[in-house]
Formats: structure tokens, sequence, C-alpha cells
């Protein structure tokens, strides 16, 4: 079975540029969260999402935002692209979002897209 | 300052155990979590453990919590090179969200 994929591996853009990131939950997944991880940290929270609604959103600017389809798929946007915006964006999946226990809700991780903003 | 806190770095031979030490700040966490990120790679989760417990085992791994000191480690017993990878604590805070807030992470070193 294919796990959290995500497109594309990594993508270059320059300050001020718009980006959006791709990711494609495990089948029968209904929750995708988003984090950042910036060289040397641990991942940041972004978002969650849960059966297309917002379930939860960390603290960014609201030059991020996000959406998931139909099918559970997410995609994660970010407007006027800074800098500091450069790292790894990690996408998760789950089955739950708060409902049931650890096991319905253990996050699985896709590989990461790699954001450059030069 | 951090929520959650790690050394940075440790160092160990092939066979040795490793000890990877956490602290965290949220008396309430009722889950406590350890990922392991491989270069290139996503999260994987290893384990984790639930507040009320002391100590959870798991094959090579085992898990101990000091809820006093709210204080977490992470023992690989019989380490490998395959071992080397960054290692992640994390907690889940209180109420109904299950979202980890990690740490900055162990990079775990393995020579034979």
């Amino acid at each position: 079975d294919a796990g959290v994929t995500q497109s594309p591996t990594h993508l270059i853009k320059t300050r001020g540029q718009q980006v959006t990131l791709r990711c494609s939950p495990i089948s029968g997944h209904k929750s995708v969260s988003w984090y950042q991880q910036v060289l040397g940290q641990g991942p940041q929270f972004i978002f969650q999402y849960y059966e297309k609604e917002e379930r939860g959103r960390g603290n960014f600017p609201d030059r991020f935002s996000a959406r998931q389809f139909p099918n559970y798929s997410s995609e994660l946007n970010v407007n006027a692209l800074l800098l500091g915006d450069s790292a790894l964006y990690l996408c998760a999946s789950s089955l739950e979002a708060g409902q049931g226990g650890p096991g319905d809700n253990e996050q699985f991780f896709g590989p990461g897209t790699r954001l450059t903003v030069l | 300052g951090e929520d959650v806190e790690q050394s940075l770095f440790l160092s160990v031979r092939e066979g040795d155990s490793s000890v990877i030490n956490c602290t965290y700040t949220d008396s309430s966490s009722t889950y406590l979590y350890w990922y392991k990120q491989e270069p290139g790679a996503g999260l994987q989760l290893l384990t984790y453990i639930f507040s009320n417990m002391d100590m959870k085992q798991d094959q090579r791994l085992t898990v101990l919590l000091n809820k006093k000191d709210k204080h977490l480690s992470l023992r690989i017993a019989d380490t490998q090179t395959g071992d080397s990878a960054i290692y992640f604590c994390a907690e889940r805070k209180s109420g109904g969200s299950y979202i980890p807030t990690f740490g900055r992470g162990t990079s775990l070193i393995v020579h034979p």
C-alpha cells in the first residue's frame, strides 16, 4: 500500500512568489496535517484538516492557507514568500482528528517537499 | 523557552546502548512520543507512552517516563549503524487534538 505522497519533492522560488504544495494521504485516512521543519529544528504544526474542514491551526501568518478535497488530498498554499519560509514541508495523514485513541490518531508522515526561497 | 528540550547530538559505538533524553513542560500532557527521521525521509513514529505509565518496552526500545521531573528517555539496546538518524521527542498537549509538539531532535551517530 502506498504511504503518504507529496509533490513536488523539491522547489525553488523567489521572494514574493506564491507556492502550492500537494499531499495525498494513505487510503482510508480522513485527516491531513501540515508541518514546517526548518533546518535544525523539529516540525512545527501549521494546519490540520478533517473531512474538508479545518480542525486546527498553528501560529503561522495568514500568508499560509490550505484546503482538503473530497478525496481527502490536500494543498498547502503560501503567498508572498519570504526567505524564512525556506524549509521542509511535511504532510501527515491519520484516520481521525481527535476522535478515538492514539492508534486512530497516529500521524503517518510523507517524505516532505523541500522549499528553497531565494 | 522550548516546550520540549533535547540534547542535540549523541555518538555511540555499534553494539552499545544509546540513551536519548528529553524534558517537557506541560504537566497535563497525556501522550509522549518518540519519532525517528532518517536523511531525506519523513518522520516515523517509533513508540508512544501514556502519561500514567512509567515504562514501556518494545523489542530493542525502552521508554522511561518520570512524570514528576517531566523527563522522558529512549533507550536503544544493541545500537546498530542503521539506527543513525535524528530522534524527536514530542508531547501531546491536553485537549482533544493529537497534534504532537516536537523538540529540536537529537542526532544519533553510530560508529563501528
